[in-house]
C-alpha cells in the first residue's frame, strides 16, 4: 500500500531562516513520481515539482531544493531565506499505478508552515 | 490560459439536504478528478473520469455520492443527503489523458453541513 508520512504538522520560522519539510514515503512499486505542493490560504493546490523513482539527482530552483534518497524513502523540501509568502500548507504526494495504466496521487497529511516578519 | 473552475467557492447547508458541487476543467483536458480534502488532511481522490467515463470510483461512498461528466467536459459532484461529517473542501482536478501526473487543481468547493 502506498502511504506518505509528513510528520511536522506545523513549523514556524523567522523571516530568512531555512526550513526543511520531510516527507517519507511507502510503497512497492519500483516506478513511482513523487510531488510538492503548495497551497495557500486561497486554497487552490500549486504544483512545485515532480521527481520519478530512477531520477536521485537532487534539484534546486531558486530558493527552493529537494533532496530524494530512495535508500531512506525521503524526498525533504528546503526553503533557503524563507520569505513571508512562503507561508502555505506543503503537501508531499506519490503517486502509483493502477490496474488501468494510470496513476492515482495519494497526499500526505501536510506541514503547515509559518513565516514570521 | 484560464485554469480550473470550480462552483461555488463556499456552501452552508443543513443536514439532509442535498448540495452540488460543479467544475470545469481546463481546456483540452480529458481526465477530471474530484478529491475531497477533510481539515487538517491532504486531499484523497473520490472519483477520476477519462472523458465522460468514470475510470475509479473506489473511493467515492456510492450511498450518498453520486457524480456526472456528462459531455466529457464539466462535471457535477452531489451528495444527498448530506451529513455532518461531509463538512470538508471538495477539490476538482484535470489534466491530460495519461497524466495523471500533471494535474492541475481549481479553489475548491468549502462545505459546511450544520
Amino acid at each position: 500500500a502506498q502511504k506518505v508520512t509528513q510528520a511536522q504538522t506545523e513549523i514556524s520560522v523567522v523571516e530568512k531562516e531555512d526550513v526543511t519539510l520531510d516527507c517519507v514515503y511507502e510503497t512497492r512499486d519500483t516506478t513511482y513520481y513523487l510531488f510538492w505542493y503548495k497551497q495557500p490560504p486561497s486554497g487552490e493546490l500549486v504544483f512545485l515539482i515532480r521527481r520519478n523513482s530512477f531520477d536521485e539527482q537532487n534539484e534546486i530552483s531558486g530558493r527552493y531544493s529537494w533532496n530524494f534518497q530512495k535508500s531512506t524513502s525521503s524526498f525533504n523540501f528546503t526553503i533557503t531565506a524563507s520569505q513571508v509568502v512562503d507561508s502555505a500548507v506543503y503537501f508531499c504526494a506519490l503517486s502509483d499505478l493502477d490496474q488501468t495504466g494510470a496513476n492515482n496521487l495519494f497526499f500526505g497529511t501536510g506541514t503547515r508552515l509559518t513565516v514570521i516578519p | 490560459e484560464a485554469g480550473v473552475v470550480q462552483s461555488p467557492r463556499y456552501k452552508i447547508i443543513e443536514k439532509k439536504q442535498p448540495v452540488a458541487f460543479w467544475c470545469n476543467p481546463i481546456s483540452g483536458h480529458n481526465t477530471l478528478y474530484w478529491y475531497r480534502q477533510n481539515l487538517g488532511q491532504g486531499p484523497e481522490l473520490l472519483i477520476r473520469y477519462e472523458n465522460e467515463e468514470a475510470v475509479d470510483d473506489s473511493q467515492l461512498p456510492k450511498d450518498r455520492f453520486s457524480a456526472e461528466r456528462l459531455k466529457g467536459v464539466d462535471s457535477t459532484l452531489k451528495i444527498q443527503p448530506a451529513e455532518l461529517g461531509d463538512s470538508a473542501v471538495y477539490l476538482c482536478a484535470s489534466s491530460l489523458v495519461g497524466r495523471v501526473n500533471e494535474q492541475f487543481f481549481g479553489p475548491g468547493t468549502r462545505l459546511t453541513v450544520l
